[in-house]
């Protein structure tokens, strides 16, 4: 069973506040991301991460950050919200393949669903 | 570019029925990996299953079965005698070994099964 963890699991929110969801694991992997998923949609990834000190953009534009200050947490921020923002936000990681001929499967958290009024 | 297509939207069965997802992808890598994963209403998604691009060998675990055919690009998910805890979001992803490194997912399928 996967061990990652996202707080808060539902946010409501003011424009212009700055939020930061977490993501935690448990499992040691390298390799961490974070999708969006909107209602009744598929999921796009935002950020992804190698390992310590390493991020990347996904395929989806995001005006979120991300850091990775040590293996086991991968926080997402949002400097100031907006009404755009509101979806659901979900991390995923995986063990970091020896090459990119593999592939490893992602456990997925539980999920942040936030709400920017 | 990769693409994933599911176009079973959503599926409505009577408990003890078998039913099938479509997913049907497209990628110009040679080797690349396919998942089915599962999103209860709690929101979470669970792995079901990978499968890399050599093997074509269809597998079964329970009440679930996979059919992976190269020639028509597709990965299909049999849900034998459904219950109605199958009742979830199913999606289907891609990751390929030249693309991005995330993975690449359909819009998922709605499964309803009714007692």
């Amino acid at each position: 069973e996967a061990d990652i963890y996202q707080t808060p699991r539902y946010l409501v929110i003011g424009t212009g506040k700055k939020i930061t969801l977490e993501c935690s694991q448990t499992m040691g992997h390298d390799k961490m991301y974070w999708y969006q998923q909107d209602p009744g949609m598929e999921l796009h990834l935002i950020h992804y991460s190698y390992g310590v000190n390493s991020t990347e953009k996904g395929d989806l534009s995001s005006e979120s950050t991300v850091s990775r200050i040590r293996t086991e947490h991968f926080p997402l921020t949002l400097e100031s919200a907006r009404p755009s923002h509101t979806s659901q936000y979900l991390c995923a990681s995986s063990e970091l393949e020896a090459s990119r001929a593999s592939s490893y499967e992602q456990y997925f958290g539980p999920g942040t669903r936030l709400t920017v009024t | 570019a990769q693409k994933v297509t599911q176009a079973q939207t959503e599926i409505s069965v009577v408990e003890k029925e078998d039913v099938t997802l479509d997913c049907v992808y497209e990628t110009r890598d040679t080797t690349y990996y396919l998942f089915w994963y599962k999103q209860p209403p709690s929101g979470e998604l669970v792995f079901l299953i990978r499968r890399n691009s050599f093997d074509e060998q269809n597998e079964i675990s329970g009440r679930y079965s996979w059919n992976f055919q190269k020639s028509t690009s597709s990965f299909n998910f049999t849900i034998t005698a459904s219950q109605v805890v199958d009742s979830a979001v199913y999606f289907c992803a891609l990751r390929g070994a030249g693309g991005a490194d995330g993975l690449t997912f359909g819009k998922g399928t709605h499964l309803i099964i009714q007692p």
